[in-house]
């Protein structure tokens, strides 16, 4: 099992550009997660999902947007970037316990927005 | 909302000596508190995690408790070694919000040779 991938590693994008952040896991979890972390800071999170086609707010949900058409796949887009969305992000998914079950992180994407 | 606040932010120990981080929430409903490790440039991994229907859990040289009167828990690392050092966060489950987890900012443990 590869668990949670994401993609890509590292991104620079310009003020008001626009992307998404890829995120993959192949252990059949229903339910998957999409936090930030900021230097120095623990973990927010943007968005999550319970199974496919349900997705819900997180702490900090502004200036971003989630689908989720499939179990494996739930990516992160981001409209308009903004120089405060300069963080890591990272994916994570859990088995049926939901976020009270142990949760996978993928090995992070680092955005800086200039 | 709920809060969860960790300490301290920076903890360094002698090597073979014990470490203690400290978390307190907010959330009297929170059910669920785990807390995670990451190395430098890594992922966050769980090592532990208790239940509010437990007092204490222990795994080899890792044990954490909880006082649900007093809202808080804690790490505890006996025996450290050199690959304890990482930054460690601590979360609860927030009833609010589906029982989403609310992170603490983490605590960077140096263990000195």
């Amino acid at each position: 099992n590869a668990g949670v991938t994401q993609t890509p590693k590292f991104r620079i994008l310009k003020i008001g550009q626009s992307m998404t952040l890829q995120c993959t896991q192949d252990m059949n979890h229903n339910y998957m997660y999409w936090y930030r972390q900021d230097p120095g800071m623990g973990l927010k999170l943007i968005y999550y999902s319970v199974g496919a086609g349900i997705t819900d707010k997180g702490e900090v949900p502004n200036g971003y947007n989630v689908s989720r058409s499939t179990t494996e796949d739930f990516p992160l887009r981001l409209e308009l970037a903004a120089p405060s969305q300069t963080s890591v992000y990272f994916c994570a998914s859990s088995h049926i316990g939901g976020p009270t079950d142990t949760q996978y992180f993928g090995p992070g994407t680092r955005l800086t927005v200039l | 909302g709920e809060n969860v606040e960790q300490h301290p932010s920076t903890l360094s120990v002698q090597e073979g000596d014990s470490a203690v981080i400290k978390c307190t929430y907010s959330d009297s409903a929170s059910n669920y508190f785990p807390w995670y490790k990451q190395e430098l440039g890594k992922r966050p991994q769980l090592i532990i995690d208790i239940r509010s229907n437990v007092g204490e859990k222990k795994d080899q040289r890792i044990a954490v408790t909880l006082n649900k009167t007093a809202k808080h828990f804690s790490l505890h690392i006996t025996e450290t070694q050199p690959e304890d050092s990482a930054v460690y966060f601590c979360a609860a489950s927030w009833s609010d919000s589906n029982y989403q987890l609310i992170w603490g900012a983490g605590t960077k443990l140096i263990i000195k040779p």
